[in-house]
């Protein structure tokens, strides 16, 4: 039962361009979603989150969109640069599950020159 | 500032062989700990949790056991190990009843069980 999912394993973007990623999910009760970085060898990191109760969230290139209508939440990066090339997690939590959170299965960035 | 430290950073172990995974947090008390793993080319698995000193919970049924021994310690371990558990091994700690920044990673584990 995947309650967060990225459905796209892999993406591939032009540098300067805007990187869409997408996100799922189908637990109503999830009240925060998260966005992480992870590079090959290394722990993931932090990147962007947002609550529930917002629809935008922006921090420099990254933005993160909510739609909860639609059980759906995308991060933007623009422009996309080289050092974005990273896999990149969305995750959700629930107080339900005692603030664990659950997470998605990651899609692979590719930023080419 | 807090910090999580994971060693060692590779490790290549005969198929039943034991295994022990240390991690560690500064400058925090009483976090989350996690115990995530990462197989090639796939997502990330919670293996193990743990929201105080002695308390596990277990998320998969495998082979691998976990460990607190301190409020700052989490330990993965394992008597006989399998092919199976090669993988990434991550190491994470979020402050106790909010996730609201998420987790913290460590530097992770390459496991390789030959």
């Amino acid at each position: 039962d995947q309650q967060v999912k990225q459905n796209s394993p892999s993406l591939s973007v032009q540098e300067g361009r805007i990187s869409i990623l997408n996100c799922d999910y189908t637990n109503s009760m999830f009240d925060y979603f998260l966005w992480y970085k992870k590079y090959p060898a290394e722990g993931p990191t932090f990147l962007i989150s947002i609550s529930s109760i917002k629809d935008k969230n922006e921090d420099g290139r990254f933005t993160v969109f909510l739609n909860k209508s639609a059980k759906h939440l995308s991060l933007h990066i623009v422009p996309s640069q080289p050092g974005d090339s990273a896999v990149y997690f969305c995750a959700a939590r629930t107080m339900d599950s005692n603030y664990q959170l659950i997470w998605g299965a990651g899609t692979k960035l590719i930023i080419k020159p | 500032s807090q910090t999580i430290h994971q060693w060692p950073a590779t490790l290549v172990q005969p198929v039943g062989s034991p295994l022990s995974l240390e991690c560690t947090v500064e400058g925090t008390s009483n976090p989350n700990l996690y115990w995530y793993r990462q197989a090639a080319g796939r997502g990330l698995q919670l293996l193990f949790y743990s929201v105080g000193i002695g308390q596990i919970s277990s998320e998969v049924p495998q082979n691998l056991s976990a460990s607190r021994p301190q409020d700052r310690q989490f330990i993965l371990s394992s008597k006989k190990l399998l092919l199976s558990d090669s993988g990434f091994y991550l190491c994470a700690w979020s402050v106790r009843g909010s996730a609201l920044y998420g987790y913290t990673f460590g530097s992770g584990t390459r496991l390789t069980v030959v």
